[in-house]
């Protein structure tokens, strides 16, 4: 069971380039979250599928969009990176939806935008 | 008021010593809490879940104050190796989301 796997670790991007996050989980839970860490502010909510086939946004969606692509598989796409998202970025995932369920963390990746 | 509002620290304390968090949130609703550690450069786990009054886990108790809005963790006969950001994490204001406070940093120290 390898849990909540992300891809890439690092990343350094130059700003307007796109990439996209990859996360995936085979715990076969149904919601799976985005989340970025900043210093001090704690993590923030980007974007979360609460089950296969939804998306709603979170507290900062600004700039980003996912795809729920099946159910073990929920990517993070920067279209034109700014340094304001330089950050680390980690994916989650829990059984349901709801704030008693336990969340799951992937190792994370740092991103850079010079 | 912020939604979670923890000292980010540092607490600084020798091993075996009893050291305690305070985190207090500001959604009256909220009715499970967790504690959650993140060691440096790692991603958070699951340390305790508080659903009523408190929990108590081994070296580890977390209790919570709802007339005052606060939950604590404590945690006794501190080792080097419970030095970590602890992290309070409350149902958020808007849906069913949580909220994660910006963390307590704990050094303990031989």
């Amino acid at each position: 069971n390898a849990g909540v796997t992300q891809t890439p670790k690092f990343q350094v991007l130059k700003t307007g380039q796109s990439m996209t996050l990859q996360c995936a989980q085979d715990m076969n839970h149904n919601s799976m979250y985005w989340y970025r860490q900043d210093p001090g502010m704690g993590l923030r909510l980007i974007y979360y599928s609460a089950s296969e086939g939804t998306t709603d946004k979170g507290e900062v969606p600004n700039g980003y969009n996912v795809s729920r692509l099946n159910k073990r598989e929920f990517s993070l796409r920067l279209e034109s990176a700014a340094p304001s998202q330089t950050s680390v970025y980690f994916c989650a995932s829990s059984e349901d939806r709801g704030p008693w369920n336990e969340q799951y963390f992937g190792p994370g990746t740092r991103l850079t935008v010079t | 008021r912020k939604e979670v509002e923890q000292d980010p620290g540092p607490f600084n304390v020798p091993e075996g010593a009893t050291v305690a968090f305070n985190c207090t949130y500001s959604n009256s609703a909220s009715q499970s809490f967790f504690w959650y550690r993140q060691d440096c450069r790692k991603e958070p786990k699951l340390l305790m879940s508080v659903y009523s009054s408190g929990n108590e886990d081994g070296r580890f108790t977390a209790q919570l104050n709802r007339a005052s809005q606060y939950i604590s963790l404590l945690i006794r006969d501190s080792k080097l190796s419970d030095s970590a950001t602890y992290l309070c994490v409350v149902p958020g204001n808007a849906g069913n989301m949580l909220t994660f406070g910006g963390g307590t940093r704990l050094m303990v120290k031989p």
